[in-house]
């Protein structure tokens, strides 16, 4: 059972341009919605995160929108970079408080060509 | 300050055959958690703990073993190796402070089963 779906499997992105990566999960319990960065041969990373309270955080190049009517959630990279080539996972997971389970999603594998 | 480290980078088994994943941490994380890595599949969880003595199942724990007798060290077992259990596995810690939680993975141990 996949509760965090992810699209697209793969996105090639020409460099400047906007890498968008789109995440839909169907736990309405689900409270918190990180996005994690892969480079080959390294784990996963926590690159950004929001909570469903806001329905946008940005840090610096990198922005989550989120719907939570819709139950969508999604990563826009700015002006992307060669250096952002990696592969991307949305998450989710519930709050309150002690570590909770995340649920992935798939993940995306972004090339950005110079 | 290595973080959650890994070992062994790489293995290749034969059918059958046993083997310990090993994963330690120096973050001093009561959670731990073990992950596999497939094309398209994204992360899922395998096992769990939320400390020392106290371990769960996951999503796919099927032909595996967790013990934690440490809050240090959270060892992987496959008990008879079979092809389907071909992955890269990640051992992971979190944290949960009030905004949300965030995992810290391993580099990853990359097991073929042959």
């Amino acid at each position: 059972q996949q509760q965090v779906k992810q699209s697209p499997q793969s996105l090639i992105v020409q460099k400047g341009g906007i890498s968008i990566i789109n995440c839909a999960y169907e736990n309405t319990a689900f409270d918190y919605f990180p996005w994690y960065q892969q480079f080959p041969g390294k784990g996963p990373a926590l690159l950004i995160a929001i909570r469903p309270d806001v329905s946008e955080k940005k840090e610096g190049r990198f922005t989550i929108s989120f719907n939570k009517s819709a139950k969508q959630f999604s990563l826009h990279i700015m002006d992307s970079q060669p250096g952002d080539s990696a592969t991307y996972f949305c998450a989710a997971s519930k709050i309150p408080g002690g570590a909770q389970k995340l649920v992935f999603g798939q993940g995306t594998r972004l090339t950005i060509n110079p | 300050n290595a973080g959650v480290t890994q070992t062994p980078k790489f293995q290749v088994l034969k059918t059958g055959q046993s083997m310990t994943l090993q994963c330690a941490q120096d973050m001093n994380h009561e959670y731990m958690s073990w992950y596999r890595q497939d094309p398209g599949m994204g992360l899922r969880l395998i096992h769990y703990s939320v400390g020392a003595g106290i371990t769960d199942q996951g999503e796919v724990p099927n032909g595996y073993n967790v013990s934690r007798s440490t809050t240090e060290d959270f060892p992987l077992r496959l008990l008879s190796a079979a092809p389907s259990q071909t992955s890269v596995y990640f051992c992971a810690t979190e944290r949960a402070p009030p905004g949300g939680t965030e995992a810290f993975f391993g580099q990853g141990t990359r097991l073929t089963v042959v």
